[in-house]
């Protein structure tokens, strides 16, 4: 079956303590991303990886950082997580980063607490 | 910069009513929109979407019109089921470099029997 894994799914944390979150693919999509989703916000774009070792920040980057090292994976990292982090996180892929009309394919989502 | 407005929910309705959920963009160039929903609990799959004016997407009964003219892309069903209840978004993709994907707030809907 196609899809998006995302672990955990659910994560309460403190202030500081590095955490990871994984996200991986099994379609072979060049493209993947990392979005957060906030009421009343909707979902904004964290980064991105328009293929292996290609990497770049979307509209929230501070705080975060991923790696693209596999063309599967694409794991954010949250090095000093802060409260202002407490979200719920979606990881995304797509067939390519350049084409208008590939649709976008989601995981289902990490609801992340940062106390 | 490109942003997606969509109208504010929730939206409530009765089963077998008429749905319209209403989204105007802002871009520069031409992009591709989109309509993704999100069912409780579970991430977004594309709906519907249309890449150039005069287009229309269609799918599970639902459907919306590129609109160049109003720069919109209106979403209706004629008639809404219980199993439509979830968070609809409107979405544009920008012809940049890279598949820039920008998404409105979201409209909840509830339908009830």
């Amino acid at each position: 079956e196609a899809q998006v894994t995302q672990n955990p799914r659910y994560l309460i944390t403190v202030t500081g303590k590095k955490l990871t979150v994984t996200c991986s693919q099994n379609m072979n999509h060049e493209y993947m991303s990392w979005y957060r989703q906030d009421p009343g916000l909707g979902l904004r774009q964290i980064y991105y990886s328009m293929n292996v070792e290609v990497t770049d920040k979307g509209d929230v980057p501070e705080g975060y950082k991923v790696s693209r090292k596999e063309k599967r994976n694409f794991p954010l990292i949250l090095e000093s997580p802060s409260p202002n982090q407490t979200s719920l996180y979606f990881c995304a892929s797509s067939l390519s980063g350049t084409g208008l009309t590939y649709e976008q394919y989601f995981g289902p989502g990490t609801r992340l607490t940062v106390t | 910069g490109n942003s997606v407005t969509q109208m504010e929910g929730p939206v409530t309705l009765s089963e077998e009513a008429f749905l319209t959920i209403n989204c105007t963009y802002t871009a520069t160039g031409y992009p591709s929109l989109f309509w993704y929903v999100q069912y409780p609990g579970e991430g977004l799959q594309l709906l519907l979407k249309a890449t150039k004016a005069d287009d229309k997407g269609s799918n599970k009964g639902f459907e919306a019109t590129y609109r160049k003219e109003t720069t919109s892309f209106h979403l209706e069903k004629g008639s809404v089921q219980v199993s439509d209840s979830a968070v609809y978004f409107c979405a544009l993709s920008d012809r940049g470099g890279y598949q820039k994907v920008t998404f409105g707030t979201g409209t909840k809907l509830q339908v009830i029997p």
